[in-house]
């Protein structure tokens, strides 16, 4: 398995600009997340899904967009990129049966906005 | 108040010694504790849950109070590569900011 996969692993946008960070998982996990982690600072919670075709508002929703159409996949959409969202974004993603909490995390996209 | 709270650190502590983390939460209803280990610019990584009886795992110890609302980690016998920053995360989604530990020769 590859676990949790994100694409791309960098990325320096404008001003304005829109992107898609993309976040795949290969276990057959029902929840995902998204985090955004501020330098020197803990992870915030973007979104999250606990299923196909249904996603939730995290802390720290507005600016991005998701949507989850399949199990495996789960993307986060940045419209009218701004400076203040220039972080790190973490992908992750915990069993269906809930048996473990332990969340898998993918190795990161690092977006920079100017 | 934020909804998890941890020590700032960092701690810079010799090879060898003990060195303990609290983290402290606010919603006295919450169910789920865990600590996890971030290495410079790497994702994190589960290291262990806590349990409400306190739990081990070789050098490292969790524990929970929930009385007064904090979990705890324990790190005996630090080794160099225990050098890494450890978040608290509370039901499932929230995480503290993370305490800095460098284990200095």
């Amino acid at each position: 398995n590859a676990g949790v996969t994100q694409t791309p692993k960098f990325r320096i946008l404008k001003i304005g600009q829109s992107m898609t960070l993309q976040c795949t998982q290969d276990m057959n996990h029902n929840y995902m997340y998204w985090y955004r982690q501020d330098p020197g600072m803990g992870l915030k919670l973007i979104y999250y899904s606990v299923g196909a075709g249904i996603t939730d508002k995290g802390e720290v929703p507005n600016g991005y967009n998701v949507s989850r159409s399949t199990t495996e996949d789960f993307p986060l959409r940045l419209e009218l990129a701004a400076p203040s969202q220039t972080s790190v974004y973490f992908c992750a993603s915990t069993p269906t049966d809930r048996s473990s909490y332990e969340q898998y995390f993918g190795p990161g996209t690092r977006l920079t906005v100017t | 108040r934020k909804e998890v709270e941890q020590d700032p650190g960092p701690f810079n502590v010799p090879e060898g010694a003990t060195v303990a983390f609290n983290c402290t939460y606010s919603n006295s209803a919450s169910q789920s504790f865990f600590w996890y280990r971030q290495d410079c610019r790497k994702e994190p990584k589960l290291l262990m849950s806590v349990y409400s009886s306190g739990n081990e795992d070789g050098r490292f110890t969790a524990q929970l109070n929930r009385a007064s609302q904090y979990i705890s980690l324990l790190i005996r016998d630090s080794k160099l590569s225990d050098s890494a920053t450890y978040l608290c995360v509370v039901n499932d989604m929230r995480f503290g900011a993370g305490t800095r530990l460098t284990v200095k020769p």
